[in-house]
C-alpha cells in the first residue's frame, strides 16, 4: 500500500535560515516516484521536482535540495537561507507502478513552513 | 494556453442538493485526478482515470462520482451534498501518475 508521512504539521523559522522538511514514504513497488509540490499563500499548487527509484542521487536548485535515501524511505527537501516568498504549505507525493494495477498519485499531509524577516 | 480549467471557482449547496465540478485540461493528458483538501488532511484522492472509460477510486471516493468520456474532461458529481463535503476541491492532470501534475485553481465547497 502506498503511503506519505510528513510529520512536522508546521515550521516556523527566521529569514535566512536553513530548513528541512522531512517525507517518509511507503510502497512495496520497486518502481516508483516521488515529488515536492508548493502551495503557497495564493492556493495554487506548484511542481518543485520529482525523483525516481532507481535515482539515489542527491539533487541541487539554487536554494532547494533534495536528499533521497532508499535504506530510510525517505526523500527530505532543505530550503537554504530561507526566504520570505518561501512561506508555504510543502506537499511530498509518491506515484507507484504496482503490476496488474492503476498507478496513481498520493500526497502527504503537508507542512506549512512560515519564514518570518 | 488554457491547462487546466476547473469551475466553478466557489459553490454554495444545501445538504443533499447534487452538483457537478468541472475540470477540462487541453495538453492531451491521460492522467486525471481529484483531490480534496481538509485542513491538517493534506491532499486526499477521490477519484482517478488512466484515460478515457478508464477511472478507478482514491482514497475517500463515497458520496462523489466520475466518468471519462473524453480525453479532456473529467466531472466530479457529488450525488447528495453532505457537510462533510465541504472542502476545497482540486482537478489535476498529467501525462502519467508519475509525471508533474497540473493543477486547476481549485473549488471552495461549502454544504450547509
Amino acid at each position: 500500500a502506498q503511503k506519505v508521512t510528513q510529520a512536522q504539521t508546521e515550521i516556523s523559522v527566521v529569514e535566512k535560515e536553513d530548513v528541512t522538511l522531512d517525507c517518509v514514504y511507503e510502497t512495496r513497488d520497486t518502481t516508483y516516484y516521488l515529488f515536492w509540490y508548493k502551495q503557497p499563500p495564493s492556493g495554487e499548487l506548484v511542481f518543485l521536482i520529482r525523483r525516481n527509484s532507481f535515482d539515489e542521487q542527491n539533487e541541487i536548485s539554487g536554494r532547494y535540495s533534495w536528499n533521497f535515501q532508499k535504506s530510510t524511505s525517505s526523500f527530505n527537501f532543505t530550503i537554504t537561507a530561507s526566504q520570505v516568498v518561501d512561506s508555504a504549505v510543502y506537499f511530498c507525493a509518491l506515484s507507484d507502478i504496482p503490476p496488474g494495477s492503476l498507478d496513481k498519485l498520493i500526497f502527504g499531509t503537508g507542512t506549512r513552513l512560515q519564514v518570518f524577516p | 494556453n488554457a491547462g487546466v480549467t476547473q469551475t466553478p471557482k466557489f459553490q454554495v449547496l444545501k445538504t443533499g442538493q447534487s452538483m457537478t465540478l468541472q475540470c477540462a485540461q487541453d495538453m492531451n493528458h491521460e492522467y486525471m485526478s481529484w483531490y480534496r483538501q481538509d485542513p491538517g488532511m493534506g491532499l486526499r484522492l477521490i477519484h482517478y482515470s488512466v484515460g478515457a472509460g478508464i477511472t478507478d477510486q482514491g482514497e475517500v471516493p463515497n458520496g462523489y462520482n466520475v466518468s471519462r468520456s473524453t480525453t479532456e474532461d473529467f466531472p466530479l458529481r457529488l450525488l447528495s451534498a453532505a457537510p462533510s463535503q465541504t472542502s476545497v476541491y482540486f482537478c489535476a492532470s498529467s501525462q502519467t501518475s508519475y509525471t508533474e501534475a497540473f493543477f486547476g485553481q481549485g473549488t471552495r465547497l461549502t454544504v450547509v
